[in-house]
Protein backbone atom coordinates (compact mmCIF):
# COMPACT_ATOMS: atom_id res chain seq x y z
CA UNK A 1 0.00 0.00 0.00
CA UNK A 2 0.86 3.71 -0.70
CA UNK A 3 3.22 5.23 2.60
CA UNK A 4 2.92 8.25 4.67
CA UNK A 5 4.72 9.75 7.15
CA UNK A 6 4.32 11.88 9.78
CA UNK A 7 6.93 14.07 11.77
CA UNK A 8 7.09 13.88 14.24
CA UNK A 9 5.64 10.86 15.93
CA UNK A 10 5.91 12.36 19.62
CA UNK A 11 6.21 16.24 20.61
CA UNK A 12 5.75 17.77 24.48
CA UNK A 13 5.64 21.43 24.50
CA UNK A 14 4.81 24.40 26.83
CA UNK A 15 1.78 26.00 26.97
CA UNK A 16 1.90 29.11 24.33
CA UNK A 17 4.32 27.48 22.32
CA UNK A 18 3.04 26.38 18.39
CA UNK A 19 3.95 23.15 16.90
CA UNK A 20 4.43 21.82 13.81
CA UNK A 21 3.49 18.81 12.32
CA UNK A 22 4.38 17.22 8.69
CA UNK A 23 2.60 14.60 6.79
CA UNK A 24 4.21 13.34 3.50
CA UNK A 25 3.42 11.15 1.22
CA UNK A 26 6.15 8.84 -0.03
CA UNK A 27 5.20 7.22 -2.78
CA UNK A 28 2.33 9.36 -4.52
CA UNK A 29 0.91 12.36 -5.39
CA UNK A 30 -1.48 13.04 -2.62
CA UNK A 31 -4.09 15.34 -4.10
CA UNK A 32 -6.05 15.61 -0.65
CA UNK A 33 -4.88 14.87 2.90
CA UNK A 34 -7.00 15.16 5.77
CA UNK A 35 -6.00 16.20 9.52
CA UNK A 36 -7.31 14.21 12.41
CA UNK A 37 -7.16 14.36 16.12
CA UNK A 38 -7.91 11.11 18.44
CA UNK A 39 -8.96 11.24 22.00
CA UNK A 40 -7.97 8.19 23.96
CA UNK A 41 -10.28 5.11 23.68
CA UNK A 42 -12.35 7.64 20.94
CA UNK A 43 -12.66 7.42 17.67
CA UNK A 44 -10.86 9.68 14.49
CA UNK A 45 -12.45 13.20 14.26
CA UNK A 46 -11.93 14.94 11.17
CA UNK A 47 -10.74 18.45 11.60
CA UNK A 48 -9.80 19.44 8.24
CA UNK A 49 -9.88 18.28 4.54
CA UNK A 50 -6.94 19.92 2.46
CA UNK A 51 -6.48 19.66 -1.53
CA UNK A 52 -2.83 20.76 -3.22
CA UNK A 53 -2.75 24.75 -3.61
CA UNK A 54 -5.76 25.60 -1.69
CA UNK A 55 -7.35 26.58 1.19
CA UNK A 56 -8.31 23.77 3.92
CA UNK A 57 -11.88 23.17 4.54
CA UNK A 58 -12.21 23.26 8.20
CA UNK A 59 -15.40 21.06 10.07
CA UNK A 60 -17.68 22.98 11.94
CA UNK A 61 -16.10 23.42 15.62
CA UNK A 62 -12.82 23.35 14.13
CA UNK A 63 -10.49 26.80 14.89
CA UNK A 64 -8.84 27.58 11.61
CA UNK A 65 -6.63 30.26 13.41
CA UNK A 66 -5.88 27.96 15.81
CA UNK A 67 -5.36 24.78 13.72
CA UNK A 68 -3.17 25.89 10.94
CA UNK A 69 -2.71 23.75 7.67
CA UNK A 70 -1.00 23.97 4.66
CA UNK A 71 -0.81 21.65 1.78
CA UNK A 72 1.61 23.27 -0.38
CA UNK A 73 3.15 20.46 -2.84
CA UNK A 74 1.24 17.06 -3.88
CA UNK A 75 3.40 15.14 -1.28
CA UNK A 76 3.43 17.74 1.98
CA UNK A 77 0.90 19.46 4.24
CA UNK A 78 1.36 20.65 7.41
CA UNK A 79 -0.68 20.90 10.35
CA UNK A 80 0.41 23.66 12.92
CA UNK A 81 -1.31 24.25 16.20
CA UNK A 82 -1.25 27.64 17.38
CA UNK A 83 -0.53 28.99 21.18
CA UNK A 84 -0.65 25.40 22.54
CA UNK A 85 -2.60 24.76 25.42
CA UNK A 86 -3.39 21.62 27.59
CA UNK A 87 -6.48 20.77 26.16
CA UNK A 88 -4.91 20.58 22.55
CA UNK A 89 -3.10 17.44 23.75
CA UNK A 90 -4.18 14.61 21.85
CA UNK A 91 -3.20 11.98 18.96
CA UNK A 92 -3.02 13.59 15.17
CA UNK A 93 -3.26 11.75 12.35
CA UNK A 94 -3.25 12.58 8.82
CA UNK A 95 -3.84 10.82 6.36
CA UNK A 96 -3.82 11.19 2.02
CA UNK A 97 -5.10 10.08 -0.99
CA UNK A 98 -4.45 10.29 -4.39
CA UNK A 99 -6.45 11.34 -7.56
CA UNK A 100 -8.95 8.61 -8.41
CA UNK A 101 -9.19 6.71 -5.30
CA UNK A 102 -11.61 6.92 -2.17
CA UNK A 103 -9.09 4.78 -0.07
CA UNK A 104 -6.90 6.96 2.27
CA UNK A 105 -3.98 6.36 3.80
CA UNK A 106 -2.61 7.09 7.06
CA UNK A 107 0.01 8.49 8.74
CA UNK A 108 1.33 6.80 11.90
CA UNK A 109 -0.18 9.58 13.87
CA UNK A 110 1.76 12.70 16.22
CA UNK A 111 1.38 12.54 20.06
CA UNK A 112 1.18 15.75 21.10
CA UNK A 113 1.34 16.56 24.89
CA UNK A 114 1.01 20.44 26.21
CA UNK A 115 2.24 21.18 29.76
CA UNK B 1 -27.89 12.41 8.79
CA UNK B 2 -24.70 10.31 8.02
CA UNK B 3 -23.69 8.19 10.32
CA UNK B 4 -21.67 4.75 11.14
CA UNK B 5 -22.59 2.68 14.12
CA UNK B 6 -20.36 0.08 15.58
CA UNK B 7 -22.01 -1.30 18.44
CA UNK B 8 -19.66 -4.04 19.60
CA UNK B 9 -17.24 -1.91 22.16
CA UNK B 10 -15.13 -4.99 22.53
CA UNK B 11 -14.92 -8.89 21.46
CA UNK B 12 -13.18 -11.93 22.08
CA UNK B 13 -11.85 -14.63 19.53
CA UNK B 14 -9.98 -17.88 20.13
CA UNK B 15 -7.21 -18.26 18.07
CA UNK B 16 -7.99 -19.75 14.50
CA UNK B 17 -11.17 -19.16 14.75
CA UNK B 18 -13.26 -16.62 12.51
CA UNK B 19 -14.90 -13.24 13.81
CA UNK B 20 -17.27 -11.03 12.78
CA UNK B 21 -17.38 -6.96 13.59
CA UNK B 22 -20.75 -5.71 13.24
CA UNK B 23 -21.00 -2.35 11.29
CA UNK B 24 -24.12 -0.42 9.72
CA UNK B 25 -24.44 3.06 8.37
CA UNK B 26 -26.78 5.46 6.94
CA UNK B 27 -26.60 7.76 4.26
CA UNK B 28 -29.04 8.92 1.73
CA UNK B 29 -26.24 8.93 -1.06
CA UNK B 30 -26.67 6.60 -4.15
CA UNK B 31 -22.61 6.28 -4.04
CA UNK B 32 -20.44 5.69 -1.21
CA UNK B 33 -17.56 3.95 -0.16
CA UNK B 34 -16.99 1.65 3.19
CA UNK B 35 -13.80 1.00 4.60
CA UNK B 36 -12.39 -1.02 7.46
CA UNK B 37 -9.25 0.23 9.36
CA UNK B 38 -6.91 -1.49 11.67
CA UNK B 39 -5.29 0.43 14.60
CA UNK B 40 -3.39 -1.39 16.98
CA UNK B 41 -1.77 -0.23 20.33
CA UNK B 42 0.90 1.56 18.15
CA UNK B 43 -1.87 4.08 16.65
CA UNK B 44 -1.06 3.51 13.10
CA UNK B 45 -4.33 3.09 11.08
CA UNK B 46 -3.88 0.12 8.63
CA UNK B 47 -6.35 0.24 5.33
CA UNK B 48 -7.85 -3.32 5.56
CA UNK B 49 -10.47 -3.70 2.70
CA UNK B 50 -12.93 -1.92 0.34
CA UNK B 51 -16.36 -1.86 -0.27
CA UNK B 52 -18.04 0.35 -3.30
CA UNK B 53 -21.86 0.73 -2.80
CA UNK B 54 -21.98 -0.25 -6.61
CA UNK B 55 -19.91 -3.41 -6.09
CA UNK B 56 -22.12 -6.63 -6.45
CA UNK B 57 -19.89 -9.04 -5.16
CA UNK B 58 -18.46 -8.76 -1.42
CA UNK B 59 -14.72 -7.45 -1.01
CA UNK B 60 -12.03 -9.80 0.27
CA UNK B 61 -8.61 -9.33 0.76
CA UNK B 62 -6.76 -12.42 1.99
CA UNK B 63 -7.96 -13.18 5.79
CA UNK B 64 -10.87 -10.27 5.26
CA UNK B 65 -13.80 -10.26 3.90
CA UNK B 66 -16.83 -7.74 4.09
CA UNK B 67 -20.16 -9.17 4.59
CA UNK B 68 -22.04 -6.04 2.17
CA UNK B 69 -26.36 -6.24 2.61
CA UNK B 70 -26.66 -3.00 1.36
CA UNK B 71 -30.29 -3.34 1.90
CA UNK B 72 -29.95 -3.45 5.67
CA UNK B 73 -27.75 -1.31 5.47
CA UNK B 74 -24.71 -3.35 6.86
CA UNK B 75 -20.92 -4.04 5.96
CA UNK B 76 -19.73 -6.07 8.71
CA UNK B 77 -15.69 -7.76 8.75
CA UNK B 78 -14.99 -11.02 8.68
CA UNK B 79 -11.90 -12.14 10.21
CA UNK B 80 -10.77 -15.73 9.25
CA UNK B 81 -8.68 -18.15 11.30
CA UNK B 82 -7.59 -14.88 14.01
CA UNK B 83 -3.82 -14.79 15.05
CA UNK B 84 -2.61 -13.19 18.32
CA UNK B 85 -1.62 -9.88 15.98
CA UNK B 86 -5.07 -9.25 15.16
CA UNK B 87 -5.83 -8.05 18.59
CA UNK B 88 -6.45 -4.18 17.91
CA UNK B 89 -9.06 -1.52 17.57
CA UNK B 90 -11.02 -1.73 14.16
CA UNK B 91 -12.53 1.39 12.67
CA UNK B 92 -15.49 0.70 9.83
CA UNK B 93 -15.70 4.54 7.74
CA UNK B 94 -18.01 5.57 5.18
CA UNK B 95 -16.78 7.79 2.67
CA UNK B 96 -19.58 10.68 1.74
CA UNK B 97 -19.14 13.31 -0.87
CA UNK B 98 -19.79 16.41 0.93
CA UNK B 99 -18.18 19.19 -1.54
CA UNK B 100 -15.03 17.08 -1.47
CA UNK B 101 -15.31 13.64 -0.20
CA UNK B 102 -14.90 12.55 3.62
CA UNK B 103 -15.08 9.95 6.02
CA UNK B 104 -17.35 9.33 8.74
CA UNK B 105 -15.40 7.02 11.33
CA UNK B 106 -17.56 4.41 13.66
CA UNK B 107 -16.54 4.64 17.35
CA UNK B 108 -14.53 1.16 16.73
CA UNK B 109 -14.43 -2.10 17.97
CA UNK B 110 -11.56 -3.52 20.35
CA UNK B 111 -10.92 -7.13 19.36
CA UNK B 112 -8.72 -9.59 21.80
CA UNK B 113 -7.65 -12.70 20.34
CA UNK B 114 -7.06 -15.40 23.12
CA UNK B 115 -4.51 -18.12 22.75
Amino acid sequence: GAVVSQHPSRVICKSGTSVKIECRSLDFQATTMFWYRQFPKQSLMLMATSNEGSKATYEQGVEKDKFLINHASLTLSTLTVTSAHPEDSSFYICSASGAGTDTQYFGPGTRLTVL
Amino acid sequence: AQKITQTQPGMFVQEKEAVTLDCTYDTSDQSYGLFWYKQPSSGEMIFLIYQGSYDEQNATEGRYSLNFQKARKSANLVISASQLGDSAMYFCAMRVASGTYKYIFGTGTRLKVLA
